[in-house]
């Protein structure tokens, strides 16, 4: 089955670690997104990546950082410098097409809690 | 600038009474649409999405929305709901941005079905 894989499920963190969310799609897609939602706020960007080794800031990326070693993994890395890292974070691949034919996908979501 | 609102925070239905989910997007060009759906806890799965042509939309689950470009609306209708509906409902406007395919979304819309 083609999809999008995101691990762990629920992530605990204490005040002043990182950690790192995965996230893998089969789906041979080029482009990788991630975000975060927050309640009542919808989805916000964090950081995207539109090619391997190769990712850009979002709208929100301060206190984040992210790779694109593989085509088919992109993990995110919540540092100590984020001030409010609870939340729930959605990754998405998409093909790279033009417009809306690059309709996004999105995997089942990592819930990080800072203890 | 581009922005997608979702008038309604919370709506309540019968189960097996008609829904109407209201979506407007600001967008200087023609927008690509899209509604997803989210159940607790869970990632976001594509329900429909308008490119262009027919501007009545046909998705899974028995829903459809309807482009109209004059009202600036892409509103979600479902004829009969079903308990099983019940979750948080996002309209999202694509467009290109910086070379990339940038989802902007609504605040979200939660369904609840009474029995």
């Amino acid at each position: 089955d083609g999809g999008i894989t995101q691990s762990p499920k629920y992530l605990f963190r204490k005040e002043g670690q990182n950690v790192t969310l995965s996230c893998e799609q089969n789906l041979n897609h080029d482009a990788m997104y991630w975000y975060r939602q927050d309640p009542g706020q919808g989805l916000r960007l964090i950081y995207y990546s539109q090619i391997v080794n190769d990712f850009q800031k979002g709208d929100i990326a301060e206190g984040y950082s992210v790779s694109r070693e593989k085509k088919e993994s992109f993990p995110l890395t919540v540092t100590s410098a984020q001030k409010n890292p609870t939340a729930f974070y959605l990754c998405a691949s998409s093909s790279r097409r033009r417009g809306g034919e690059g309709t996004q996908y999105f995997g089942p979501g990592t819930r990080l809690t800072v203890l | 600038a581009q922005s997608v609102t979702q008038p309604d925070i919370h709506i309540t239905v019968s189960e097996g009474a008609s829904l109407e989910l209201r979506c407007n997007y600001s967008y200087g060009a023609t927008p690509y649409l899209f509604w997803y759906v989210q159940s607790p806890g869970q990632g976001l799965q594509l329900l429909l999405k308008y490119f262009s042509g027919d501007t009545l939309v046909q998705g899974i689950k028995g829903f459809e929305a309807e482009f109209k470009r004059s009202q600036s609306s892409f509103n979600l209708r479902k004829p009969s709901v079903h308990w099983s509906d019940a979750a948080e409902y996002f309209c999202a406007v694509g467009a290109l941005s910086g070379g990339y395919n940038k989802l902007i979304f609504g605040a979200g819309t939660r369904l609840a079905v009474h029995p």
